[in-house]
């Protein structure tokens, strides 16, 4: 079974500076997508950004980023210039790839980010 | 708004009780899923639809729990004699079948079980 590890419970980041939360994982397939979904404070999860691992490219999408280490199972995401409204909880996820089947997220325990003004 | 909506939001029932909860998935999604979140955790995967079929339902934490999809859209998650420990708060997500099939999530219902 695919297990999803969040090392950091909380992070605190001053607004337009950088912050790096990590993540881990353990499987043992070589096809498969990684995630990482933003959950605000009694709002619902948002996809922040997507992986696929057949992909050696990093996805970026604006001031997110991620750094894909397929060797070391890593999957890190990078917010650059950290804004008031990116607090929020931050979780990694990841979805087997069964031939273009579905199936559900694994999901870690989750980094809660704060950005101090 | 054409995202995932789930009703009710919030549900407060008393231990023995049945509940039912509601998942209407954005429109041109054919997959649905259900997963639960508790105090601290991150989601836990329960089950998925594709259309009408649930093909994966083994997750569901036991037997008091079931979810249908009659018609291949909306979809319903039902718990049959209420513990304490099943307040947790519920999320339905939807997906287009497709290479990506990324997961767009709702809003949840919460559940207290008093």
């Amino acid at each position: 079974a695919q297990t999803v590890t969040q090392s950091q419970p909380e992070m605190s980041v001053q607004e337009a500076e950088t912050v790096t939360l990590s993540c881990t994982y353990d499987t043992s397939e070589s096809d498969y997508y990684l995630f990482w979904y933003k959950q605000p404070p009694s709002r619902q999860m948002i996809l922040v950004i997507r992986q696929e691992a057949y992909k050696q490219q990093n996805a970026t999408e604006n001031r997110f980023s991620v750094n894909f280490q397929k060797a070391a199972k890593s999957f890190s995401l990078k917010i650059s210039d950290s804004q008031l409204g990116d607090a929020a909880m931050y979780f990694c996820a990841y979805r087997t790839y069964s031939g273009g089947g579905a199936d559900g997220l694994t999901f870690g325990k989750g980094t809660h980010l704060i950005i101090q003004p | 708004d054409t995202g995932v909506s789930q009703n009710p939001r919030h549900k407060i029932t008393k231990r023995g009780q049945n509940v039912t909860f509601r998942c209407d998935p954005i429109s041109e999604h054919n997959r649905l899923y259900w997963y639960r979140q508790t105090l601290g955790q991150g989601p836990e995967f329960l089950t998925y639809f594709q259309n009408e079929a649930q093909l994966e339902k083994s997750r569901l934490l036991s037997d008091r729990f079931s979810a249908e999809r009659p018609k291949g859209s909306f979809s319903t998650l039902e718990i049959q004699r209420t513990e304490q420990g099943d307040s947790a708060m519920y999320l339905c997500a939807s997906s287009l079948q497709g290479l990506t099939d990324t997961q767009y999530f709702g809003p949840g219902t919460r559940l207290t079980v008093l």
